[in-house]
């Protein structure tokens, strides 16, 4: 039943490793988004991608790439993981078609600790 | 760049009173949406309500409902008869319309704080 999942729920690593959190979709969205949660509860918009194109913000470190096996999944990894780092991760997803528009649903978030 | 602004960090009102939350944002498009994301404890993000930009009627939905004004790009969420289940962060976020992969640009947040 869950729309959309992502594992794991919680992830705890040292400094300098490197991660991938994973994000499933069941809805049959067409695009699919990763958001940063920090400790003062800002969300930040981080990727959004779909089969057309990917966009990055800006301000999203290179050491962060998502990658998409296909429609239904986007994963985030995370190189040389740095104490900034931590923070909850949101994996989201949508239908994208002309102008309409869809809701976004949310997964129930990854909170990382980088110790 | 869009942005949103909410200018109370924290709020409370007493259970069964009414309260409203501010949201402001700044964006050079004519027509987007607005939205009103709710996040309890469980930290799981909930859609609470939505306003295109081109309706001029306020969005409404059970208790929830909209102050849009376009003009003065506010977006203000009244919540009514409140309910110890509606404490949580609000946040009030926008997004370009049309198709395409944009994400949603979020406000800080407000806590609401309900008043047994």
């Amino acid at each position: 039943d869950t729309a959309v999942s992502q594992t794991p729920k919680y992830l705890v690593t040292q400094m300098g490793n490197d991660k991938s959190i994973k994000c499933e979709q069941n809805l049959g969205h067409d695009t699919m988004y990763w958001y940063k949660q920090d400790s003062k509860k800002f969300l930040k918009i981080m990727f959004s991608y779909n089969n057309k194109e990917l966009i990055i913000n800006e301000t999203v470190p290179n050491r962060f790439s998502p990658k998409s096996p296909d429609k239904a999944h986007l994963n985030l990894h995370i190189n040389s993981l740095e104490l900034g780092d931590s923070a909850v991760y949101f994996c989201a997803s949508s239908l994208s078609r002309g102008f309409t528009y869809n809701e976004q649903f949310f997964g129930p978030g990854t909170r990382l600790t980088v110790l | 760049a869009q942005t949103v602004t909410q200018s109370q960090p924290e709020m409370s009102v007493q259970e069964a009173e009414t309260v409203t939350l501010s949201c402001t944002y700044d964006t050079s498009e004519s027509d987007y949406y607005l939205f009103w994301y709710k996040q309890p404890p469980s930290r799981q993000m909930i859609l609470v309500i939505r306003q295109e930009a081109y309706k001029q009627q306020n969005a409404t939905e059970n208790r929830f409902s909209v102050n849009f004004q376009k003009a003065a790009k506010s977006f203000s969420l009244k919540i009514s008869d409140s309910q110890l289940g509606d404490a949580a962060m609000y946040f009030c976020a926008y997004r370009n319309s049309g198709g395409g992969a944009d994400g949603l640009t979020f406000g800080k947040g407000t806590h609401l704080i309900i008043q047994p």
